[in-house]
């Protein structure tokens, strides 16, 4: 079956320790993106990424950075410079060139605890 | 850029029509409305889309009214399993930005 995986779906980590959270689809599409989720909100853009080796910042980049070395995997990182990283976030994805970009796949989210 | 405004809660019978109203009344012309939907704890899910015309899927209908100011998401059969929060959208900035959202709590 086609999708997007995020793994763990919890994650827990120490305050001031960088930690990389895991988004792969194999949709063959060529955009991904990184949403965080603070409780009883709506979903707020960190990074995305129309294609491999590209990447842009959203609302909310500070304290977060990604890669995009292979079309199927987009990583993103926590970094101990990111203030308040307790939250979900959601990774998604959609086709690139000319089709709909707002048509997107989310992935099961992970909530990540840092403490 | 166009905002929305939906309203915080509904309810609705199972089995019934679920009708989730949602307010843009600053939207420009080649503005699309987008219709997502989040189960608890999960990602969202797309539902639908429209610019100007009634627009109907598998999972539910978008009507748009003729001055585009507003737009109504119909679920025609609600079940226990549409118990989510129903984002509107008008794109802003050339991406998603979703708000609160309404919560629709489908009862039996």
């Amino acid at each position: 079956d086609g999708g997007i995986t995020q793994s763990p779906k919890y994650l827990f980590r120490k305050e001031g320790q960088n930690v990389t959270l895991s988004c792969e689809q194999n949709l063959n599409h060529d955009a991904m993106y990184w949403y965080r989720q603070d409780p009883g909100q709506g979903l707020r853009l960190i990074y995305y990424s129309q294609i491999v080796n590209d990447f842009q910042k959203g609302d909310i980049a500070e304290g977060y950075s990604v890669s995009r070395e292979k079309k199927e995997s987009f990583p993103l990182t926590v970094t101990s410079a990111q203030k308040n990283p307790t939250a979900f976030y959601l990774c998604a994805s959609s086709y690139g060139g000319g089709a709909d970009p707002y048509e997107q796949y989310f992935g099961p989210g992970t909530r990540l605890t840092v403490t | 850029d166009a905002k929305t405004t939906q309203p915080t809660s509904m309810d609705c019978a199972e089995g019934r029509a679920a009708n989730l109203p949602c307010n843009h009344s600053t939207i420009s012309g080649n503005e699309y409305v987008y219709w997502y939907r989040q189960i608890h704890s999960q990602g969202p899910q797309y539902i639908i889309h429209g610019l100007k015309n009634n627009e109907t899927n598998e999972m539910a209908s978008l009507i748009i009214t003729e001055d585009r100011k507003s737009s109504t998401l119909i679920l025609p059969h609600a079940t226990l399993r549409d118990t989510a929060v129903y984002y509107c959208i008008v794109i802003s900035g050339n991406k998603l930005v979703f708000g609160a959202g309404t919560i629709l709590r489908v009862k039996s």
